[in-house]
């Protein structure tokens, strides 16, 4: 069983198009999260949500916007691709917002913007 | 602020090789420390963990030690194997609102 799944996988897109990323944890967790992880495998946080609300909003354009209809699924929708936008996305989550939590990720969705 | 610094890499060895994987930080208060690995096309996965100063963490023959006097948690493996090429992560625990701070990653390259 997948703890956290991703959908899609791979994305490949046209700049200027607007495009939906998914996210669903089957682990009963109450936080979930957006990373951005650039060429060189660095590591950006940019969305936490606990129990469906916000708590974590790093400086990310305002062209990406999270949805979180219930604890389970955290999805990402991003207007207006640029292709500085093409990275891998990763969503994670964690049973709760604790400093000795696990964070738990996705297979990650690889976007690439031509 | 916080802030977590690790060896650049990539670092290649060989098989059977000792491996050492620097890591030292920057924090106020007393925070969590984890070393996480990402395999090749895969998400990254929790390691070792370590909450307290001289915890030792510990998994799949790879440990590592919270020196606070020293700020660090380097990850130490005695007899690396091929299957352990991946990247490897270091991380801190932020105290005010529990999010991570991440290490910049170190490629490990093991040659058969």
């Amino acid at each position: 069983d997948t703890a956290v799944s991703q959908t899609p996988k791979y994305l490949v897109t046209q700049m200027g198009n607007d495009k939906s990323i998914k996210c669903e944890q089957n682990l009963g967790h109450d936080t979930m999260y957006w990373y951005k992880q650039d060429s060189k495998k660095f590591l950006k946080i940019m969305f936490s949500y606990n129990n469906k609300e916000l708590i974590i909003n790093e400086t990310v354009p305002n062209r990406f916007s999270p949805k979180s209809p219930d604890k389970a699924h955290l999805n990402l929708h991003i207007n207006s691709l640029e292709l500085g936008d093409s990275a891998v996305y990763f969503c994670a989550s964690s049973q709760s917002r604790t400093r000795q939590e696990t964070q738990y990720f996705g297979p990650g969705t690889r976007l690439l913007v031509l | 602020g916080n802030s977590v610094t690790q060896m650049e890499g990539p670092v290649t060895l060989s098989e059977e090789a000792f491996l050492t994987i620097n890591c030292t930080y920057t924090a106020t208060g007393y925070p969590s420390l984890f070393w996480y690995v990402q395999y090749p096309g895969e998400g990254l996965q929790l390691l070792l963990k370590a909450t307290k100063a001289d915890d030792k963490g510990s998994n799949k023959g790879f440990e590592a030690t919270y020196r606070k006097e020293t700020t660090s948690f380097h990850l130490e493996k005695g007899s690396v194997q091929v299957s352990d090429s991946a990247v490897y992560f270091c991380a801190l625990s932020k105290d005010s609102n529990y999010q991570l701070i991440w290490g910049a990653g170190t490629k490990l390259i093991i040659k058969p």
